[in-house]
């Protein structure tokens, strides 16, 4: 159980456009979902909290309009970083908590986004 | 959320036990102690938690002192597809609690 899944694992795309990685609870509802961002030889830095139906609380240094994040269910959330720029390739990582109960955090298996 | 030290890296033959230290000297009495893996190229994988009590699983086993200044990872039996970075994370009770991340320590796992 807890397994939580990410699309696309990677994605290639032309500076300028605008990408959207999806992260799915497939197994459990997810109350809170957190998305994070990795950069080579670095720690994972949380970028925003997202509880479902409400809107995001980013962290400080993030810009909300560029990292656009919807939790329109308990099993789905999404992260789209618009107008990506050279800069914004990296590791993006989910995690989801459960609804009620144990309130461990389970990862995604990340998405490799490189903007050319 | 108490912020953790780890060493940065450790050697560990395989097949003996693997034991991860980590301090936390200012964590409060409701902070549970989290540990996380993450293999290269991977999201992290949760390995094991707890607040007083050493606890044990099918991956590892939580050693936390009694005064719960610092605790211990261990894995019994470390094989190669062990070998990753080990986060140590304090963290609050709660679904919508933060995981703040520290550089952990790369376990590395030789024949």
């Amino acid at each position: 159980g807890a397994v939580v899944s990410q699309h696309p694992s990677w994605v290639i795309c032309k500076s300028g456009t605008s990408v959207k990685i999806e992260c799915r609870s497939l197994d459990f509802q997810a109350t809170t979902m957190f998305w994070y961002r990795q950069f080579p030889k670095q720690s994972l830095m949380l970028m925003a909290t997202s509880n479902e139906g409400s809107k995001a609380t980013y962290e400080q240094g993030v810009e909300k309009d560029k990292f656009l994040i919807n939790h329109a269910s308990l099993t789905l959330s999404t992260l789209t970083v618009t107008s990506a720029h050279p800069e914004d390739s990296s590791f993006y990582i989910c995690s989801a908590s459960r609804v009620r109960g144990e309130e461990t955090q389970y990862f995604g298996p990340g998405t490799r986004l490189l903007v050319l | 959320d108490a912020k953790t030290t780890q060493p940065p890296s450790m050697d560990c033959a395989e097949g003996r036990a693997a034991n991860l230290p980590c301090n936390h000297s200012t964590i409060s009495g409701n902070e549970y102690v989290y540990w996380y893996r993450q293999i290269h190229s991977q999201g992290p994988q949760y390995i094991i938690h707890g607040l007083k009590n050493n606890e044990t699983n099918e991956m590892a086993s939580l050693i936390i002192t009694e005064d719960r200044k610092s605790s211990t990872l261990i894995l019994p039996h470390a094989t190669l597809r062990d070998t990753a970075v080990y986060y140590c994370i304090v963290r609050l009770t709660g679904t919508a609690s933060k995981l703040t991340f520290g550089t952990g320590t790369r376990l590395q796992v030789t024949l």
